[in-house]
């Protein structure tokens, strides 16, 4: 059964950047069927997509968030991670990495999902 | 910033049925992707309820189903039960962000 572990800071001062990493488990990273993504959610408020990653490093963002977002993939590891610079409490938010199904060449559903992180932007 | 828009709240009596609409625009589901629908229940994960508009994964019941019309997309839950009561979110591809977009989310209540 596969697997999807956030992991990082819970608390980040405003300016700084968030770093998150994902750990899979149960499966490999390595694979032509997927993209892995990360996906926030501000509290009490809903779902919203930040990017994902192939294997291969090939990204997509979203561009509200483009200019400020690094998603990065290790094989080796089995992990991809999240950074997010210049960070405002508008960023507070539980992070959720995902499994992205790729369909043709069409970034499809989110199948596998974390349990979630909690990132609070303070100081 | 949602792209997806579903009503606030639907709530109905337990056995019956509600369905959850999710509108988009010729930049997504008007455009022919799919669109897929999470559950997710307070304090955790969402979790895949239904992808490519009909299809529910394995262990899903067949309570729940899912429908696409031009730029819209319905979810329905019949024989409603009190654990159903959960937010529900549709999701699709749009074309002018290259990647994902979630509706506004709906919270289901069970009355």
């Amino acid at each position: 059964q596969l697997q999807l572990q956030e992991s990082g800071p819970g608390l980040v001062e405003p300016s700084e950047t968030l770093s998150l990493t994902c750990t899979v488990s149960g499966g490999s990273i390595r694979t032509g069927s997927y993209y892995w993504a990360w996906i926030r959610q501000p509290p009490g408020k809903g779902l919203e997509w930040i990017g994902s990653i192939f294997y291969t490093e090939r990204t997509y963002y979203n561009p509200s968030l483009k200019s400020r977002v690094a998603i990065s993939v290790d094989t080796s590891k089995n992990q991809f991670s999240l950074e997010l610079t210049s960070v405002t409490a508008a960023d507070t938010a539980v992070y959720y990495c995902a499994r992205h199904v790729l369909v043709g060449w069409e970034l499809f559903n989110f199948d596998y999902w974390g349990q979630g992180t909690l990132v609070t932007v303070s100081s | 910033q949602s792209v997806l828009t579903q009503p606030p709240s639907v709530s109905g009596a337990p056995g019956q049925r509600v369905t959850i609409s999710c509108t988009g625009s010729s930049s997504n589901i008007g455009a022919g992707y799919d669109v897929h629908w999470y559950r997710q229940l307070p304090g955790t994960a969402p979790k895949l309820l239904i992808f490519g508009n009909t299809n529910r994964p394995a262990g899903v019941p067949d309570r729940f189903s899912g429908s696409k019309s031009g730029a819209s997309a319905s979810l329905a839950i019949s024989g409603l039960q009190a654990d159903d009561e959960a937010d529900y979110y549709c999701q699709s591809y749009g074309s002018s962000l290259s990647g994902s977009v979630f509706g506004t989310g709906t919270k289901v209540t069970v009355l």
